[in-house]
């Protein structure tokens, strides 16, 4: 779904299930990806990257997903556990359109829940 | 490997009251960020350093926000005067360099309250 003001989309998955969370970018510019992940009361925690180079990148029950032809990005979590529940975040980074320095945009986030 | 350190955790004020908050970074980290995060949104960058220099502060709220990187190492951000809509939490991140494909390591985040 769409996040308007404090409404975060949520995600609710079963323990177990695979989880996919999805992001749509704005910069066609912006040539690196990550995924952060942040639970309550904590910053929020590096999960995996990629560069616009790639299309694909596995880490442990992580994938992330680049198409960049839609701008769009998704983090793929296998067998989804309980400790997964938090908030998503994607964030892009490329140079702004002066060319001089990298910029940093965070999406919205996506909040997912995992039900025992 | 130490984390990004951030103090104090929780503030509560009043408005119109000062207030400062601390981040030491990972040692070596040359670029330095302060995002502030209001409830149930992603962080918004109020202000980028690379070593002590600034290299982004366009959201900053320049009127009642400064902001300073001693020495390219610790940083301060401070509010005066405070307004109830600066209630949110504070994250400092740091970063090896904004030119380098890493990513950012955030503190714990300094949670403010302005009454």
């Amino acid at each position: 779904g769409e996040s308007v003001g404090l409404h975060l989309p949520t995600l609710s998955v079963q323990e177990g299930d695979n989880s996919i969370i999805n992001c749509a970018y704005s910069n066609s510019a912006s040539d690196y990806f990550i995924w952060y992940k942040q639970e309550s009361g904590k910053g929020p925690q590096f999960i995996i990257d990629i560069r616009s180079n790639m299309d694909k990148r596995q880490g442990q029950r992580v994938t992330v997903l680049l198409n960049k032809t839609v701008k769009h990005l998704s983090l793929q979590i296998a067998a989804t556990q309980p400790g997964d529940s938090a908030v998503y975040f994607c964030a892009e980074e490329g140079y702004g359109s002066a060319g001089n320095n990298r910029k940093l945009i965070w999406g919205l986030g996506t909040s997912l829940a995992v039900n025992p | 490997e130490a984390g990004v350190a951030q103090s104090p955790r929780y503030k509560i004020i009043e408005k119109r009251q000062s207030v400062a908050f601390w981040c030491n970074p990972i040692s070596g980290h040359a670029t330095l960020y302060w995002y502030q995060q209001i409830l149930g949104q992603g962080p918004k960058l109020l202000i980028q350093f690379q070593n002590n220099g600034v290299v982004d502060d366009s959201q900053l709220p320049k009127d009642r926000f400064s902001a300073e990187r001693l020495k390219g190492v610790d940083s301060t951000l401070k509010i005066q005067p405070a307004k109830l809509e600066d209630s949110a939490v504070y994250l400092c991140a740091s970063r090896l360099g904004a030119d380098i494909y890493t990513e950012a390591f955030f503190g714990q985040g300094t949670r403010l309250t302005v009454v």
